[in-house]
């Protein structure tokens, strides 16, 4: 049990479906992060959500619209992907602190591998 | 710009090695962080270390140790005697001061430890 809970595991979505990513933390946590894993490239950050609000958005096609309801789930909406889309999603969650000193890193969840055919 | 750079795509060794992953990192902070995450095949990410920009201690636990060298802008984890439980993939991360709490990434080492 890492604290971090992502649905589905697996995803295999064709080109013109609508699908949704789920993240739930019960850590207490207040800032959460999607990130996608392709093979062998680094991990790429596309979106942080701090105290519910979106503060980074790193040059993400519009077919990723993120939603974080509240402190404690995250969602990833995906329509119209392409094949290159396929990758491992990973969410995390940490405590946006202001004592720099005190911030302990990221949660993971274990991700969803997303195949898209 | 920041930057993690893990120069070693893939690790064999054979059970009970010693083994060394190597991490540089590039910030132009004088205060950052620096993280070590595990990746096992189950494909969470495990924090294992944070190491602050101004502490430059090198630390150990158990059979892993962390070699910080601000110089070189390396920190280094090895492994000693690993085991076939150590196979995984594991990333180094840099967060600077002022980045609202992003980490950035280095590509990963995949590190295969044989029986």
């Amino acid at each position: 049990e890492t604290g971090v809970t992502q649905t589905p595991r697996h995803l295999v979505m064709g080109m013109t479906n609508k699908k949704s990513l789920k993240c739930e933390q019960h850590l207490g946590h207040n800032a959460m992060y999607w990130y996608k894993q392709s093979a062998k490239k680094p991990l790429e950050l596309m979106f942080v959500y701090s105290l519910e609000e979106r503060v980074e958005n790193n040059s993400v096609p519009s077919r990723f619209s993120p939603e974080c309801p509240n402190s404690s789930h995250l969602f990833l909406h995906l329509h119209t992907l392409q094949p290159e889309d396929s990758a491992l999603y990973l969410c995390a969650s940490s405590q946006a602190s202001d004592r720099e000193s005190t911030w302990q890193g990221y949660t993971f969840g274990s991700g969803t591998r997303l195949t898209v055919v | 710009a920041q930057k993690v750079t893990q120069a070693q795509t893939e690790i064999s060794v054979v059970e009970k090695e010693d083994v060394t992953l190597d991490c540089v990192y590039e910030t132009r902070d004088t205060t950052y962080y620096l993280f070590w995450y595990k990746q096992p095949p189950s494909g969470e990410l495990v924090f294992l270390i944070r190491r602050n920009s101004f502490d430059e201690q090198n630390e150990i636990s158990g059979r892993y140790s962390w070699n910080f060298q601000k110089s070189t802008s390396s920190f280094n984890f090895t492994i000693t005697a690993s085991q076939v439980v150590d196979s995984a993939v594991y990333f180094c991360a840099l967060r600077e001061v002022d980045s609202s709490y992003k980490l950035i990434f280095g590509s990963g080492t995949r590190l295969l430890v044989r029986p």
